[in-house]
């Protein structure tokens, strides 16, 4: 079974412009979550989709924002880029929203320069 | 506010010998609790969970350890070996509401000496 796959994998931007990263999920999987990791911050959920909605939201302001589509795949978009968006963004897919296992992609490293 | 805290940014330990990587959280309604191992340039891979009607999980050279009362959990690898070389992050949940949303901790970067 594919794993979790997440596009494009490395990304420069400039401060004020908007990316979108993709993820698509584990065939099945129906449930795709976003984190961003900072070095000496962890990975710092940003939200989850299921079924094309929002269920969970993390403490990120609201230029970051998601969506779901009908085949499970997300996409995450940024706006407004400022220097300290830059992170990596790992994707994460589980079964179900109720399930505990998450498995994650191998991340879009974005730099804002 | 860190409500999952790995207070140890590395660690070092030779072949053979038993890593302990620790972690602690503040907040008393979390009552699932994961270890992912990740490696450079991969995402992170789910390695062990406990959930808090327990005080211990073993999975092979792994085992967690859950103090309650401490609100501390703790990864044991016996015996560490060079490929355990990675960054460990502990998360945690609370699954009152049915869902899982995890917070993680910043990770501790375990070096495995050959």
């Amino acid at each position: 079974k594919a794993g979790v796959t997440q596009t494009p994998r490395y990304l420069i931007k400039t401060r004020g412009q908007q990316v979108t990263l993709s993820c698509s999920p584990i065939s099945g999987h129906r449930s795709v979550s976003w984190y961003q990791q900072t070095p000496g911050q962890g990975l710092q959920f940003l939200f989850e989709y299921f079924s094309e909605t929002q269920r969970n939201k993390g403490n990120f302001p609201g230029r970051f924002s998601g969506r779901q589509f009908s085949n499970s795949r997300s996409e995450m978009n940024v706006s407004t880029l400022e220097l300290g968006d830059s992170a990596l963004y790992l994707c994460a897919s589980s079964s179900t929203i109720g399930t505990d296992t998450q498995y994650f992609g191998p991340g879009t490293r974005l730099t804002v320069l | 506010d860190q409500q999952v805290k790995q207070n140890s940014p590395s660690l070092s330990v030779q072949e053979g010998r038993i890593s302990i990587l620790n972690c602690d959280y503040t907040n008393s309604m979390f009552d699932y609790f994961l270890w992912y191992k990740k490696y450079p340039a991969e995402g992170p891979t789910f390695l062990i969970s406990i959930s808090s009607i327990k005080d211990k999980n073993e999975d092979g050279r792994f085992t967690v350890f859950l103090n309650k009362s401490a609100k501390h959990l703790s990864l044991h690898i016996v015996p560490s070996q060079p490929g355990d070389s990675a960054v460990y992050f502990c998360a945690a949940s609370p699954t009152t509401s049915g869902t899982y949303k995890y917070i993680f901790g910043t990770g501790t970067r375990l070096k495995v000496l050959a």
